[in-house]
């Protein structure tokens, strides 16, 4: 196990059309978070779960947003209808937090979606 | 006020400066604090966690201030490999939501 990966890592599409990230955590890690990042700015948190159940989703997300982690492992950010203001790096990190211990985020290298 | 605030910079400094940066806070509930690292067109990678008691791992030193509700980050003898942009990041209240300012940019010239 090398880390988080992503994939898509480039993905190029019109307005309207839906697109899929999926991102594979750390196998042993329980905590898995998305976030989104633009130009110049911080990532911005989208959502995250502690093993399969989703604890929150950030209210700046539109119902055009969905995110799974069925089995508690691998996890897909949908995104539907997509706007030209989705174009940004989706970011995926796992953490393991346990009784005691800092939550410290591990990345992948993140998926850029382009909006045309 | 936002939750966390940096000053995006840049921080343009020469080989060999010491810089400083800090990050407000505004939940004074937080008991974790974190700095990442961010390289142009790369993932974030954990630079340091924040103690209560300061941490310093080389010619890094990370302090936190409750009173004042920031947190600082001291590089001394800077090198052109320090050029990057410096994430500070706190969980949300009591969750495990972990939010990420919007970073400084540091320059190290030579």
């Amino acid at each position: 196990d090398t880390g988080v990966s992503q994939n898509p890592r480039h993905k190029i599409t019109k307005r309207g059309q839906n697109v899929t990230f999926r991102c594979d955590p750390i196998s042993e890690h329980n905590r898995l978070y998305w976030y989104r990042q633009t130009l110049g700015q911080g990532p911005e948190f989208l959502t995250y779960f502690q093993n399969e159940a989703q604890l929150e989703k950030s209210r700046l997300l539109s119902d055009r947003f969905s995110a799974e982690r069925p089995k508690g492992s691998f996890s897909t950010l949908e995104i539907q209808r997509t706007e030209q203001g989705d174009s940004a790096m989706y970011l995926c990190a796992s953490s393991f937090l346990g009784s005691s211990g800092a939550n410290v985020l591990t990345f992948g290298a993140g998926s850029r979606l382009t909006v045309l | 006020r936002k939750e966390v605030e940096q000053d995006p910079g840049p921080f343009n400094v020469p080989e060999g400066a010491t810089v400083a940066f800090n990050c407000t806070y505004s939940n004074s509930a937080s008991q974790s604090f974190f700095w990442y690292r961010q390289d142009c067109r790369k993932e974030p990678k954990l630079l340091m966690s924040v103690y209560s008691s300061g941490n310093e791992d080389g010619r890094f030193t990370a302090q936190l201030n409750r009173a004042s509700q920031y947190i600082s980050l001291l590089i001394r003898d800077s090198k052109l490999s320090d050029s990057a942009t410096y994430l500070c990041v706190l969980p949300l209240y009591n969750t495990d939501k972990l939010i990420f300012g919007t970073g400084t940019r540091l320059q190290v010239f030579p």
